[in-house]
């Protein structure tokens, strides 16, 4: 069955650092997405992706953030400086069309922000 | 207003016994998706069952069915017959067609499964 794969599946860095999150949709979809789930707590939308361009984010994807798709097969999320309350799980995921239920998450990328 | 709401944060059921995960939710927009995610300790979510708006029978995928009552707002996951690999957190949640593509989450349910 397609998968979402995301790498690394941890990631530790020092406060202030940028990190970049890795991501591979399933190959034929055409939304991507980035979600977070802070431990313990409900998983929060960041930012949907179509057509190479942002079609929606949050209040919480703020300017220290940014998403790139710099090939056919990568989705990417950039922390440019990192805090502690980043620290959180951080989930890709992709769809085939826009509402389709068929929402494949990957299994996630913990971030650790010392 | 909360859009998605679990009040249950943790629920026992013995195993083979069913169990039914509460989760009401709140909207205007009368086209909209409701979705059951598992989470074991590992931390991947993992699709479980879907029901639309419009779907006139609720939806089933195995041990899973989603108990809909769409005038009360709720959308119950009830699993039968429960294995100890069920133990895991649950997220109820819910995509709004005229709102945007995001999914907004519950806080979720821890279900523990006992021998």
């Amino acid at each position: 069955e397609p998968e979402v794969t995301q790498t690394p599946s941890h990631q530790v860095t020092q406060m202030g650092q940028e990190v970049i999150l890795r991501c591979v949709p399933i190959s034929n979809h055409l939304y991507f997405y980035w979600y977070r789930q802070i431990l313990g707590q409900k998983v929060e939308f960041l930012v949907s992706f179509y057509n190479n361009e942002i079609s929606e984010k949050s209040e919480i994807f703020d300017d220290q953030f940014s998403v790139e798709r710099p090939d056919g097969s990568n989705f990417t999320l950039k922390i440019r400086s990192t805090k502690l309350e980043d620290s959180a799980m951080y989930f890709c995921a992709s769809s085939e069309v826009r509402f389709n239920y068929g929402y494949t998450f990957g299994s996630g990328t913990r971030l650790t922000v010392v | 207003a909360q859009k998605i709401t679990q009040t249950q944060p943790g629920m026992f059921v013995q195993e083979k016994e069913a169990v039914t995960l509460d989760c009401t939710y709140d909207t205007s927009d009368p086209s909209y998706g409701l979705f059951w995610y598992k989470q074991p300790s590992s931390g991947e979510m993992i699709f479980l069952i879907y029901q639309g708006s419009y779907d006139q029978q609720n939806a089933t995928e195995g041990r899973y069915s989603l108990n809909f009552q769409k005038a009360r707002k709720s959308a119950n996951l009830v699993i039968s017959a429960s294995q100890l690999g069920d133990s895991a957190m649950y997220f109820c949640a819910m995509r709004e067609l005229g709102t945007g593509n995001q999914f907004y989450f519950g806080t979720g349910t821890s279900l523990t499964v006992i021998p």
